[in-house]
C-alpha cells in the first residue's frame, strides 16, 4: 500500500516560536495532501485542502496566516505553525491523495505531536 | 459543506459477538465513504471503503452497507476479537473527506 511519512513524529517548543512539520509521500505521487488536527479524544478536523503548485484551500475558522501550507512538489507538503501558542497543542495529521478523484484513498501519515509550553 | 454524524459514541461487546456502527451524511454529492480504525497515539488505518456505485461491500469480517437514498452508511464487524478493540472513524467525501466524531469500540474477552 501507499506509504505516507511524516516529521517530526512529535516536537515541543517555546510559545511564540515556529514549527514546520512535513508530509512525504514515500511511493506515490500526491496531487492532493490533506491536513488534519486531532484533539485528545476527538475527530479529525480537516484544517486545509493543499494541491501541488497551487495555494492552500483553508477551512473556516482556520487561520492561513497562522498556518502556512507549502506543497512544493508532488510528494512533499509542509505546514507551519507560526507564533505558536499552548493553545495550538494537538496532534496534527497529513495525508495524501494520489489522484484529484474524490473516490480515490486517503493515506494517512503517521501524525506529529506539538506541545507549545 | 459535508457533516458526518457518526453513532454510537461507544460500544462494547463481548468476544465473538457482531458490532455495527452507523453513520449519516448531508452532502447528496458525497460518492466516498471509507472508514478508519485508529488506535491510541497512532494514525487512521483504512479498513473498508464503499463508493457510491455500490450497496454493499464485504471483507472477511468487516462489511459495510450504504443507502444513498436516506444518506446513511454503516460498518459491521462479526466474530469481534480483543484485538479490534480501537476508536472508529467513518468519512464522507464530496471532495475532501468529513469525519464522523468517532466509535470507541471496546471487546471483551
Amino acid at each position: 500500500g501507499a506509504v505516507v511519512s511524516q516529521h517530526p513524529s512529535w516536537v515541543i517548543c517555546k510559545s511564540g516560536t515556529s514549527v514546520k512539520i512535513e508530509c512525504r509521500s514515500l511511493d506515490f505521487q500526491a496531487t492532493t495532501m490533506f491536513w488534519y488536527r486531532q484533539f485528545p479524544k476527538q475527530s479529525l478536523m480537516l484544517m486545509a485542502t493543499s494541491n501541488e503548485g497551487s495555494k492552500a484551500t483553508y477551512e473556516q475558522g482556520v487561520e492561513k496566516d497562522k498556518f502556512l501550507i507549502n506543497h512544493a512538489s508532488l510528494t512533499l507538503s509542509t505546514l507551519t505553525v507560526t507564533s505558536a501558542h499552548p493553545e495550538d497543542s494537538s496532534f496534527y495529521i497529513c495525508s495524501a491523495r494520489q489522484a484529484e478523484l474524490s473516490t480515490d484513498t486517503q493515506y494517512f501519515g503517521p501524525g506529529t505531536r506539538l506541545t507549545v509550553l | 459543506g459535508e457533516n458526518v454524524e457518526q453513532h454510537p459514541s461507544t460500544l462494547s461487546v463481548q468476544e465473538g459477538d457482531s458490532a455495527v456502527i452507523k453513520c449519516t451524511y448531508s452532502d447528496s454529492a458525497s460518492n466516498y465513504f471509507p472508514w478508519y480504525k485508529q488506535e491510541l497515539g497512532k494514525r487512521p488505518q483504512l479498513i473498508i471503503d464503499i463508493r457510491s456505485n455500490v450497496g454493499e461491500k464485504k471483507d472477511q469480517r468487516i462489511a459495510v452497507t450504504l443507502n444513498k437514498t436516506a444518506k446513511h452508511f454503516s460498518l459491521h464487524i462479526t466474530e469481534t476479537q480483543p484485538e479490534d478493540s480501537a476508536v472508529y472513524f467513518c468519512a464522507a467525501s464530496p471532495n475532501d473527506m468529513r469525519f464522523g466524531a468517532g466509535t470507541r469500540l471496546t471487546v471483551k474477552p
